[in-house]
């Protein structure tokens, strides 16, 4: 079945730390999303990626940093400079530019990131 | 800039009864919009999209969406809710041309009571 994976599914930090969140889609997709989300606040927009090897920030994007080096993979970094780093992660991907604008976002289930 | 308006941050409806979620964009020309559903710890899952055309949009589960551009809204509806619509809905917002990012609402939670 085609789809996103994330993982883990909960994830537990200590201030400080560093700590990478995974996001895998076999949809051959080209375009990948992160987004925060908190009580109340809807879907932020952290970084995107519409291709290989380029990314842009979001809206939120600082204390964060991504990577693109294959097509299928686009893993989040959150880094002990994010200083409010609790939240649940959504990564999404759509077909990307070249078949459409603004095409549909499809979701990974997320993962729930608690620093302690 | 896009943005996205969902008025009503919690409604409680009775099984059975009528729903409408209401939402409201703001946006230069023509968007893109979206409805999206989401239980509780998972993540979004597509209900509708309209791109163009005919602006009553049919999604899944029974839902539709009603585009009107005068209002600029795009509110959901369903006429006889289930239990296990009980979620939270984002409306959300897209560019009609060369950007693929996405605006959301900050969501609606429905509660259904027997």
């Amino acid at each position: 079945d085609g789809g996103i994976t994330q993982s883990p599914k909960y994830l537990f930090r200590k201030e400080g730390q560093n700590v990478t969140l995974s996001c895998e889609q076999n949809l051959n997709h080209d375009a990948m999303y992160w987004y925060r989300q908190d009580p109340g606040q809807g879907l932020r927009l952290i970084y995107y990626s519409q291709i290989v090897n380029d990314f842009q920030k979001g809206d939120i994007a600082e204390g964060y940093s991504v990577s693109r080096e294959k097509k299928e993979s686009f893993p989040l970094t959150v880094t002990s400079a994010q200083k409010n780093p609790t939240a649940f992660y959504l990564c999404a991907s759509s077909r990307g530019p070249g078949t459409s604008s603004t095409d549909t976002q499809y979701f990974g289930p997320g993962t729930r990131l608690t620093v302690l | 800039a896009q943005s996205v308006t969902q008025p009503d941050i919690h409604i409680t409806v009775s099984e059975g009864a009528s729903l409408e979620l209401r939402c409201n964009y703001s946006y230069g020309a023509t968007p893109y919009l979206f409805w999206y559903v989401q239980s509780p710890g998972q993540g979004l899952q597509l209900l509708l999209k309209y791109f163009s055309g005919d602006t009553l949009v049919q999604g899944i589960k029974g839902f539709e969406a009603e585009f009107k551009r005068s209002q600029s809204s795009f509110n959901l509806r369903k006429p006889s809710v289930h239990w296990s619509d009980a979620a939270e809905y984002f409306c959300a917002v897209g560019a009609n041309f060369g950007n693929e990012k996405l605006t959301f609402g900050t969501g609606t939670r429905l509660t259904i009571i027997p």
